[in-house]
């Protein structure tokens, strides 16, 4: 079965600099969210996107922003990073009120 | 805000039984989760109950369900060295999933 597909798995940045992540979520599932974990730490909830429309924002930086795609993909623009960003980002979509995680991309900022 | 709390750690030895507790927040969540994450990997969501539901049981995994204590527990059977993770309770509260910080459960021989 198709699950949820991010890219790339991992990425490397210096401060300052940007990130995109991507995500393509389980074909015919509605919504999106992105989640942020840091080292040793549970999943923060970042934002959501439901038909293509954000429809929850969490703790979410005014750095970071987000889109959904109308093929319902869905990307995960980071500016000016800094060392507290390194994190791995997980994309997730839900069918049935099941939340289903991509693998994640394991961003270090050096 | 309230917290979806669990124990950090655990140590089972391999063959017993494990049992990670959890105490969520929202009486009104709908279904209540567990999620498996190994090392360096994503969520895996392993099983889930409807809030309606005081125990289900899937292969080696029981999921026991008490609403009025806010209390929800997984058991696994017969411990495997492949059970070896960490293992979030995670439930259902504004249309997000909110995860506790996750019991890390360790076997030993």
């Amino acid at each position: 079965a198709a699950g949820v597909i991010q890219s790339p798995r991992h990425l490397i940045k210096e401060k300052r600099e940007t990130a995109t992540l991507k995500c393509y979520p389980i074909p015919r599932h509605d919504t999106v969210y992105w989640y942020q974990q840091g080292p040793g730490q549970d999943p923060q909830f970042l934002i959501s996107f439901y038909e293509k429309m954000q429809s929850d924002k969490g703790s979410i930086p005014d750095r970071f922003s987000a889109q959904q795609f109308s093929d319902y993909h869905s990307e995960l623009n980071m500016s000016s990073l800094e060392l507290g960003d390194s994190a791995l980002y997980f994309c997730a979509s839900s069918g049935n009120e099941k939340l289903f995680f991509g693998s994640g991309t394991q961003l270090s900022v050096l | 805000g309230e917290d979806v709390e669990q124990s950090l750690f655990l140590s089972v030895r391999e063959g017993d039984s494990s049992v990670i507790n959890c105490t969520y927040t929202d009486s009104s969540s709908t279904y209540l989760y567990w999620y498996k994450q190994e090392p360096g990997a994503g969520l895996q969501l392993l099983t889930y109950i409807f809030s309606n539901m005081d125990m289900k049981q899937d292969q080696r995994l029981t999921v026991l369900l008490n609403k009025k204590d806010k209390h929800l527990s997984l058991r696994i059977a017969d411990t495997q060295t492949g059970d070896s993770a960490i293992y979030f309770c995670a439930e259902n509260r504004d249309d997000k999933i909110i995860f506790g910080k996750g019991t890390r459960l360790h076997i030993l021989p």
